[in-house]
């Protein structure tokens, strides 16, 4: 399989607790992307790298949220301290950057499903 | 600031209609990205499309067409002879051309049920 692909799946955790989720992007692209989705609504972007640079975050990404693609390959976004509110689904997606440095288009995973007790 | 709008929550057709999913945009940026995705119940967001904004050629792949126009910031999506298959939530996205900046801001999407 050449998609993105998430780790894990579905996630159900306790408030205040820690949890990580992990993004496998696909292999040629550089650039990774996070976003957030809540029911009924469309993604909202969290943060984006280009290689192991973290070049964009949202305001939306607090400072309990953080993100890291430490080789330029797969990504980890932790929230520490969970709360009910952070209860969504995480998207992760890749994209690769174009011959003429315009952006081609980003390919999503499957989510991870947050639920926060 | 950037702003999606999809007017139509939700569409029901029936098999064989077509239907077209309404897109506004709002952006100060001069050149920008537009796209549609596609989530079916299965809830992986599916990549339909990419334009940009020089470009307001309308496109056609298969049963799907694009009108893009600039003038009044609209990039409506047409699905001809509709089928179950297309019943999914649609939705409209836009980002700046702008190597420093490719968030893709979405609108809430439209939901299309389409009935046998």
């Amino acid at each position: 399989d050449t998609g993105v692909s998430q780790n894990p799946r579905h996630k159900i955790t306790k408030r205040g607790q820690n949890v990580t989720f992990r993004c496998d992007p696909i292999s040629e692209h550089n650039r990774l992307y996070w976003y957030r989705q809540t029911l009924g609504q469309g993604p909202e972007f969290l943060t984006y790298f280009q290689n192991e640079a973290q070049l964009e975050k949202s305001r939306l990404l607090s400072d309990r949220f953080s993100a890291e693609r430490p080789k330029g390959s797969f990504s980890t976004l932790e929230i520490q301290r969970t709360e009910q509110g952070d209860s969504a689904m995480y998207l992760c997606a890749s994209s690769r950057k174009g011959l003429s440095g315009g952006d081609n288009e980003q390919f999503f995973g499957p989510g991870t499903r947050l639920t926060v007790l | 600031a950037q702003k999606v709008t999809q007017a139509q929550t939700e569409i029901s057709v029936v098999e064989k209609e077509d239907v077209t999913l309404d897109c506004v945009y709002e952006t100060r940026d001069t050149t920008y990205y537009l796209f549609w995705y596609k989530q079916p119940p299965s809830g992986e967001l599916v990549f339909l499309i990419r334009r940009n904004s020089f470009d307001e050629q309308n496109e056609i792949s298969g049963r799907y067409s694009w009108n893009f126009q600039k003038s009044t910031s609209s990039f409506n999506f047409t699905i001809t002879a509709s089928q179950v298959v297309d019943s999914a939530v649609y939705f409209c996205a836009l980002s700046p051309l702008d190597t420093g900046r490719r968030a893709l801001t979405f609108g809430s999407g439209t939901r299309l049920q389409v009935q046998p």
